[in-house]
């Protein structure tokens, strides 16, 4: 069985970087690319980026360019997220998520969320 | 960007009770949709991939329908369990965008 766990809570300063982290274990971690989403408190979904491990390639929403770095480590099965210049609005649950097997990026398992507050 | 616009906000059913959510898309997605199921504290479970097609141990109770711009999801008969927030996912076109979630209460 997939399993997706992630790096525990953060609370960080304006401004400054917060880099979490995602361990899978289970299935093959270089064929299914793994997405980053984020939930902002009482709100909805938001898509922020993927990367497929086996290329290393990442592509990010347009609003999040600039401020998201996604990297993978195949030797490690961890993926990462780093995201910079935190504001106050970045306060959020996120999670990592991994595209279902052999089809369309939909999401069948994720990890169980690392809730980022930034706090002056 | 893809515009996913779920209605209701809010839906009160009784238990047992068949429950219908809605999603639409400001263009076409083909049949590039899913359903997720999030319930206070978790992350977000695959329920309908593919705008009808059941995830691995999803209960026949939950059935997707629809195609291009319009999607329905239905919940048969409302179990305790399902009391949760729905949302739908376009995965045609990129950026891969999330409706605004329907959240399915107990009346």
């Amino acid at each position: 069985q997939v399993q997706l766990v992630q790096s525990g809570a953060e609370v960080k300063k304006p401004g400054s970087s917060v880099k979490v982290s995602c361990k899978a274990s289970g299935g093959t971690f270089s064929r299914n690319a793994i997405n980053w989403v984020r939930q902002a408190p009482g709100q909805g979904l938001e898509w922020m980026g993927r990367i497929m491990p086996i290329f290393g390639r990442a592509n990010y929403a347009q609003k999040f360019q600039g401020k998201i770095t996604i990297t993978a480590d195949i030797s490690t099965t961890t993926a990462y997220m780093e995201l910079r210049s935190l504001r106050f609005e970045d306060t959020a649950m996120y999670y990592c998520a991994r595209d279902r097997d052999g089809g369309r990026p939909s999401f069948d398992f994720w990890g169980q969320g690392t809730l980022v507050t930034v706090s002056s | 960007e893809i515009v996913m616009t779920q209605s209701p906000a809010t839906l009160s059913v009784s238990p047992g009770e068949r429950a219908t959510l809605s999603c639409r898309a400001s263009q076409s997605v083909s049949s590039n949709l899913a359903w997720y199921q999030q319930k206070p504290g978790q992350a977000p479970r695959l329920l309908i991939y593919d705008a009808s097609t059941r995830a691995t141990g999803i209960p026949a109770r939950f059935s997707g329908s629809g195609s291009e711009t319009e999607f329905a999801l239905t919940i048969s008969s409302l179990q305790s369990e399902d009391f949760a927030v729905y949302y739908c996912q376009q995965y045609n076109h990129w950026p891969l965008t999330f409706g605004g979630g329907t959240k399915v209460e107990i009346k």
